[in-house]
């Protein structure tokens, strides 16, 4: 059965910094990974999608990588903002299944000016 | 383009009245979605569909319906509610992406029920 994982659950840093989410999930047969980003009492906005065939996506100041293999992937924020805040989730399909997703309970980042 | 739009936004219930979440999307996407997302539980898969007039049950159907007469609807029903549905419930909708078996999801902006 494919888990999610992702740590930290809660990460505090100085407006500037370059920082890395962390993901892993159990079963690496994934055709995707996608991560989200969500704010306080809203919904999820989907940040950058990997495809299996691909090692990293990139969107801006966004860099998301991905190694089946080992299970894992990585969100890194550069230079990050305030604006930056918000809960982070990573997704991956179940296992055996496509369409699907199994979400991880996010890591809920602040960024101080 | 919309995207992916709920409704209500906020509604509550008193134990064992009913009603219907609607969601739309207008990206003639073929799956679609309904989640709940609770402190602690994170997101879990109430029910979905994969083209219209079809839905199968996801992690947690018990105590919900849904219905997809329409490619762009997907309704999710409470027949009896009870305290325990209140959450707040998000609907998606996602795309194949062209010869590859990846789908890219796209949620709408929640609806958040209390039920007392």
């Amino acid at each position: 059965k494919q888990e999610v994982t992702q740590i930290p659950a809660a990460l505090s840093v100085p407006e500037g910094e370059n920082l890395v989410l962390n993901c892993s999930f159990t079963d690496s047969a994934i055709y995707n990974l996608q991560w989200f980003r969500q704010d306080p009492g809203k919904g999820l906005t989907s940040l950058l999608l990997i495809q299996s065939s691909q090692r990293e996506q990139t969107s801006g100041r966004l860099n998301a990588s991905l190694d089946k293999s080992s299970g894992r992937s990585t969100l890194y924020i550069a230079a990050s903002q305030p604006g930056d805040s918000a809960t982070y989730l990573c997704a991956v399909p179940p296992s055996g299944n496509t369409g699907k997703l199994i979400f991880g309970q996010g890591t809920t980042l602040q960024v101080k000016p | 383009n919309a995207g992916v739009t709920q409704t209500p936004k906020f509604r509550v219930l008193k134990t064992g009245q009913s009603m219907t979440l609607l969601c739309a999307q207008d990206m003639n996407h073929e799956y679609m979605y309904w989640y709940r997302q609770d402190p602690g539980m994170g997101l879990r898969l109430i029910h979905y569909s994969v083209g219209e007039g079809t839905t199968a049950k996801g992690e947690v159907p018990d105590g919900y319906n849904v219905s997809r007469l329409k490619k762009q609807n997907f309704l999710l029903g409470l027949e009896s509610a009870a305290p325990s549905q209140t959450s707040v419930y998000f609907c998606a909708s996602s795309y194949s992406i062209a010869r590859s078996r990846a789908y890219e999801q796209y949620f709408g902006p929640g609806t958040r029920l209390t039920v007392t």
